[in-house]
């Protein structure tokens, strides 16, 4: 079936740098995705989301990026901190459905 | 005042036996799922219930069930437990007609 996928597993930033966390998407239907933070020994965490309809959209110290063209998903943290440090996941959804579709993860580790 | 919470953390159990696992949500929400979080971190959809509708992801071999006493409770009853069912299972839950999900602490499921 379709997946979502992340470029690279593992990204190492040190403190204070922006962090980039890409996404591939294969189902050109999705119109719904949702970043997620798992920090160790816990569960995922909502971060932020987009529809279709958009490209860009803020949050506080993240944005995401939406290209439908190439179909890629973008996560930028700015002033990355150690707490950032955790797994992070791009999740999608095909109008209809409400079940959430992850893809594969990246561990981002922030040095200080 | 946990939103999602998950019994038994830890569990540890032969292979073979039966086992319960239990999650409660206080939300309110009308959808709940169980995810299955593999040792590489990839997260898994095993199945989707509200009050109406259960789907069921047909991977997920019949030795898997969810029970669900009532709206806030979806607990997984796994019979004959294998060594590959070693994993993180986690619950989570979203109101109706969203994908924002709230996700549980996670099970960690050590079958031996």
């Amino acid at each position: 079936g379709e997946s979502v996928g992340l470029h690279l597993p593992t990204l190492s930033v040190q403190e204070g740098d922006n962090s980039i966390i890409n996404c591939a998407y294969s189902n050109s239907a999705s119109d719904y995705f949702i970043w997620y933070k798992q920090e160790s020994g816990k569960g995922p965490q909502f971060i932020i989301d987009i529809r279709s309809n958009m490209d860009k959209r803020q949050g506080q110290r993240v944005t995401v990026l939406l290209n439908k063209t190439v179909k890629h998903l973008s996560l930028q943290i700015a002033a990355t901190q150690p707490g950032d440090s955790a797994v992070y996941f791009c999740a999608e959804n095909e109008g209809g459905s409400y079940i959430p579709t992850f893809g594969r993860g990246t561990s981002l580790i922030v040095h200080p | 005042d946990t939103a999602v919470s998950q019994t038994p953390k830890y569990l540890v159990t032969q292979m073979g036996n039966d086992k319960s696992i239990k999650c409660e949500q206080n939300l309110g929400h009308d959808t709940m799922y169980w995810y299955k979080q593999d040792s590489k971190k990839f997260l898994k959809i095993m199945f989707s219930y509200n009050n109406k509708e259960l789907i069921i992801n047909e991977t997920v071999p019949n030795r898997f069930s969810p029970k669900s006493p009532d709206k806030a409770h979806l607990n997984l009853h796994i019979n004959s437990l294998e060594l590959g069912d070693s994993a993180v299972y986690f619950c989570a839950s979203s109101p109706i007609g969203r994908t924002e999900a709230f996700f549980g602490q996670g099970t960690r499921l050590t079958v031996v």
